[in-house]
């Protein structure tokens, strides 16, 4: 079966600090990667999503950059943490495919920048 | 562009009582349309879905009908538990973009 990790569970940085969260799925080939970002009062917004190795689409300008380095890895990273990067950040994947709409979402990653 | 828009939170009811969550959506062509619910601590997981005018998802004791006419697809159920405290997101699917996600409305269930 497919399964999904994403970690850290929580983590609290300091701005200007450096970030990288990293999500990988097991038990399939060729996923659709996916960052979501859920902060307060703003919903679900999409970041980033992947339909392969080294390809990144961006659906915001940001502070935040992801890449893919394995077909089953995807990892969002920063250079310099700002506050308004706190928030809940959720991974998820779909079946190869464009027009997929199942999404399994990893737990998520609760981000505090202090 | 594609766009969700669903009720404002926090919802709060009591054990029993009937939920309606509204969802109304704005999209090019004819959208597929879900609800994602959220429990706490965990990711989103599929609730239910429905992919042509007048479909009904269900799943759970809750359901929701795709209303082309209105461009809506409210999410109901006709007695809610306290275990149903969780965040409902309404999405939408158009075209070959990714999922378009609402803003999410919280319901909490007092026993």
């Amino acid at each position: 079966s497919q399964t999904i990790h994403q970690w850290p569970a929580t983590l609290v940085q300091p701005v200007g600090s450096p970030l990288s969260l990293e999500c990988t799925v097991e038990g399939t080939s060729n996923p659709n990667l996916y960052w979501y970002r859920q902060a307060a009062g703003r919903g679900l917004q999409l970041l980033f999503y992947s339909v392969g190795i080294g390809q990144i689409s961006s659906e915001v300008p940001q502070n935040l950059s992801a890449s893919r380095p394995q077909d089953r890895q995807f990892i969002l990273s920063s250079k310099k943490l700002l506050l308004s990067d706190s928030g809940f950040y959720l991974c998820a994947w779909s079946v190869e495919g464009r027009r997929n709409e199942k999404l399994f979402f990893g737990s998520g990653t609760q981000l505090s920048v202090l | 562009g594609d766009s969700v828009t669903q009720m404002e939170g926090p919802v709060t009811l009591s054990e029993e009582a009937f939920l309606t969550i509204n969802c109304t959506y704005t999209a090019t062509g004819y959208p597929s349309l879900f609800w994602y619910v959220q429990y706490p601590g965990e990711g989103l997981q599929l609730l239910l879905k429905a992919t042509k005018a007048d479909d009904k998802g269900s799943n759970k004791g809750f359901e929701a009908t795709y209303r082309k006419e209105t461009t809506s697809f409210h999410l109901e159920k006709g007695s809610v538990q306290v275990s149903d405290s969780a965040v409902y997101f309404c999405a939408l699917l158009s075209g070959n973009t990714p999922l378009v996600f609402g803003k999410g409305t919280r319901l909490s269930v007092i026993a």
